[in-house]
């Protein structure tokens, strides 16, 4: 598609449990990134993807975080146990991957957590 | 620590008039620097971009400027519209092949008719 598809739009899980995310990213974009939006507007790197794999994971809490990128499938980003801390809007974004191309950003994912 | 900040959190400026937001860096490694606006509920939109080779890059109504020296970026809008309130964000790549934008925590935007 033209767009960055971010489902669902809005995911509202008690402490604990899982909250799964998903991204469909235009086609032809060979980088996928995650971004997590905390309340004060900051945006913070998670990861990113070229096609299914992991480029860059330096950004990716190492306990409860996973992502991937499967062939065919949209991408995903799952928090396993989650906490209050994890309530954020979570942005998905694509690239062609072409040397400084801006990222195309998804409406993004908004989790509360409760 | 931050590496790209955007001092004013917010900014009122008439329409018709120039808007003015400003955004410093401090990663020498910084080397291409976008800007993006943003609506309540949607994602960021790409708007425009600099490399660090050039000093000023100009797309219709938006101009963003470029002081290497003094670590500097500003976006200048105008004439300013209503449709232009929004939240802007400072960006900028590394380079070095890493792909990974480091965003400013962006300023609100409001033109008042």
């Amino acid at each position: 598609g033209e767009e960055v598809a971010q489902t669902p739009k809005h995911l509202v899980r008690g402490e604990g449990q899982k909250a799964k995310l998903y991204c469909a990213p235009i086609k032809g974009h060979s980088y996928v990134f995650w971004y997590q939006q905390v309340l004060k507007n900051e945006f913070k790197f998670l990861i990113s993807f070229q096609n299914e794999n992991v480029f860059d994971e330096t950004g990716m809490p190492k306990e409860r975080f996973s992502a991937k990128c499967l062939p065919n499938s949209p991408c995903s980003l799952e928090i396993q146990a989650t906490k209050l801390e994890d309530s954020a809007v979570y942005f998905c974004a694509s690239s062609p991957g072409t040397v400084n191309s801006p990222l195309h950003f998804g409406n993004g994912t908004r989790l509360t957590v409760t | 620590d931050q590496q790209v900040k955007q001092n004013s959190p917010s900014l009122s400026v008439q329409e018709g008039r120039i808007s003015i937001l400003n955004c410093d860096y401090t990663n020498s490694m910084f080397d291409y620097f976008l800007w993006y606006k943003k609506y309540p509920a949607e994602g960021p939109t790409f708007l425009i971009s600099i490399s660090s080779i050039k000093d000023k890059n100009e797309d219709g109504r938006f101009t963003v400027f470029l002081n290497k020296s003094a670590k500097h970026l500003s976006l200048h809008i105008v004439p300013s519209q209503p449709g232009d309130s929004a939240v802007y964000f400072c960006a900028a790549y590394s380079g070095a092949g890493s792909y990974q934008l480091t965003f400013g925590k962006g300023t609100k935007l409001s033109v008042i008719p």
